[in-house]
């Protein structure tokens, strides 16, 4: 059982440039979210899931896009990376009990 | 718009001390406060959790104190152990919808 595993765990991109951020459970939790840390602002939900093939928007979803196509994988576009997008992303899962399992995260820098 | 404000940034505790982190909340839609531990370079774990029909829960070392009317809610740490410097992040979310919304997490340094 390894939980909530992210791919890659580190990532530099420049200006422009495309890249997929992946994120896959084996507990077979309904939902799942992506966060973005940064330094004074906490974690800041991107878009999330309640289901295969139901996602929504959270508090920053602007220059990301996501789609869930079965219950353990939940991956996260950037589509035109741009260096505002330059922090730590984290996937998270849960099922009926409320609590969020979170990945290692994903350090990415945009130059 | 910060839907749940958390103070301080950073506490720093002697060694068998008491750590006390506040959070604060609008949304009455909001059932469910957990308190997250956030070690360096790992993503958070969920410490200890609470929902509002009561008003206080301990877990070891761990208690949440929760005031409905007044919207907030803290973490205390009893016994404060060096092993306890990270960073804790509350949240609150509605269970329907399952969306969390976090703290702007508080560096707790706990020196020896």
């Amino acid at each position: 059982n390894a939980g909530v595993t992210q791919t890659p765990k580190f990532q530099v991109l420049k200006t422009g440039q495309s890249m997929t951020l992946q994120c896959a459970q084996d507990m077979n939790h309904e939902y799942m979210s992506w966060y973005r840390q940064d330094p004074g602002m906490g974690l800041r939900l991107i878009h999330y899931s309640v289901g295969a093939g139901i996602t929504d928007q959270g508090e920053v979803p602007n220059g990301y896009n996501v789609s869930r196509s079965t219950t353990e994988d939940f991956p996260l576009r950037l589509l035109s990376a741009a260096p505002s997008q330059t922090s730590v992303y984290f996937c998270a899962s849960s099922g009926l009990t409320d609590t969020q399992y979170f990945g290692p995260g994903t350090r990415l820098t945009v130059l | 718009q910060q839907q749940v404000k958390q103070s301080p940034q950073s506490l720093i505790v002697q060694k068998g001390g008491i750590s006390i982190i506040n959070c604060a909340y609008e949304n009455t839609a909001f059932d469910y406060f957990p308190w997250y531990q956030q070690f360096p370079g790992k993503g958070p774990a969920l410490l200890i959790a609470i929902r509002p029909d009561v008003s206080e829960k301990k877990e070891g070392r761990f208690t949440i104190s929760f005031n409905k009317s007044a919207k907030q809610f803290s973490l205390h740490i009893m016994d404060s152990q060096p092993g306890d410097s990270a960073t804790y992040f509350c949240a609150a979310s509605k269970s329907i919808g399952n969306q969390f919304y976090f703290g702007t997490g508080t560096s707790l340094t706990v020196i020896p």
